[in-house]
């Protein structure tokens, strides 16, 4: 399964646009590029996800690079709620594993006010 | 709605003791999933159930039994706990359509402490 690389943590301050970025260098022409946050002691939550366009939805952005190896999860004014471990995820769609996802460790995202 | 629901919340268990995790889905969605996750780490699948009447293994299969009851329900078994097994278990669902076709929907989770 292919895999993605993220940065252990970063920090943002509060009503600043935040910009995760994520590689996965050996993505396939059918893995959909997931995220998911996980907020304390909650289960995960879907974010957003894409193909090979950038995708837009009222939590986040997601933009994709032209080479599909990287992307960044954009926030565009972060608040405190929006502290969590953001995961990105390759999404097989095209194989026998009926797409599941395979969760890393993930960036935790620290909001200061 | 009230999505995916777990039961029970919190569970503590004695090394060789028996439980099972119970896991619905009110959303009428196809797949069901069962997760753990340990402290510091991501989620690891145990098993899925791609459909009624059909469970395959996921990444960490040992020491787990499953049951897809019908198409709300998944439970997870497990026959003999060691402290191993302590982590918290996410249960998941995804639909064959529209937004779910795209999106797994998370329970609350349980937290196993197994001593």
């Amino acid at each position: 399964d292919a895999k993605t690389t993220q940065p252990n943590s970063m920090e943002s301050n509060e009503e600043e646009p935040v910009h995760l970025p994520c590689n996965h260098s050996t993505i396939s022409g059918t893995d959909y590029i997931h995220w998911y946050r996980q907020l304390p002691s909650q289960g995960p939550e879907y974010v957003i996800h894409g193909l090979t366009s950038n995708v837009n939805n009222r939590m986040a952005s997601l933009a994709i690079a032209e080479d599909r190896k990287s992307s960044t999860l954009i926030l565009h004014r972060a608040t405190l709620r929006d502290a969590a471990v953001y995961y990105c995820i390759l999404r097989d769609v095209g194989g026998g594993s009926q797409g599941n996802l395979i969760f890393g460790k993930g960036t935790k995202l620290s909001v200061k006010p | 709605n009230a999505g995916v629901t777990q039961t029970p919340k919190f569970q503590v268990l004695k090394t060789g003791q028996s439980m099972t995790l119970q896991c619905a889905q009110d959303m009428n969605h196809n797949s069901m999933y069962w997760y753990r996750q340990d402290p510091g780490m991501g989620l690891r699948l145990i098993y899925y159930s791609a459909s009624e009447g059909t469970t395959d293994k996921g990444e960490v299969p040992n020491g787990y039994n499953v049951s897809r009851l019908n198409k709300r329900e998944f439970s997870l078994r497990l026959e003999s706990a060691a402290p191993s097994q302590t982590s918290v278990y996410f249960c998941a669902s995804r639909g064959m359509s529209g937004r779910a076709l795209n999106e797994q929907f998370f329970g609350p989770g349980t937290r196993l402490t197994v001593l």
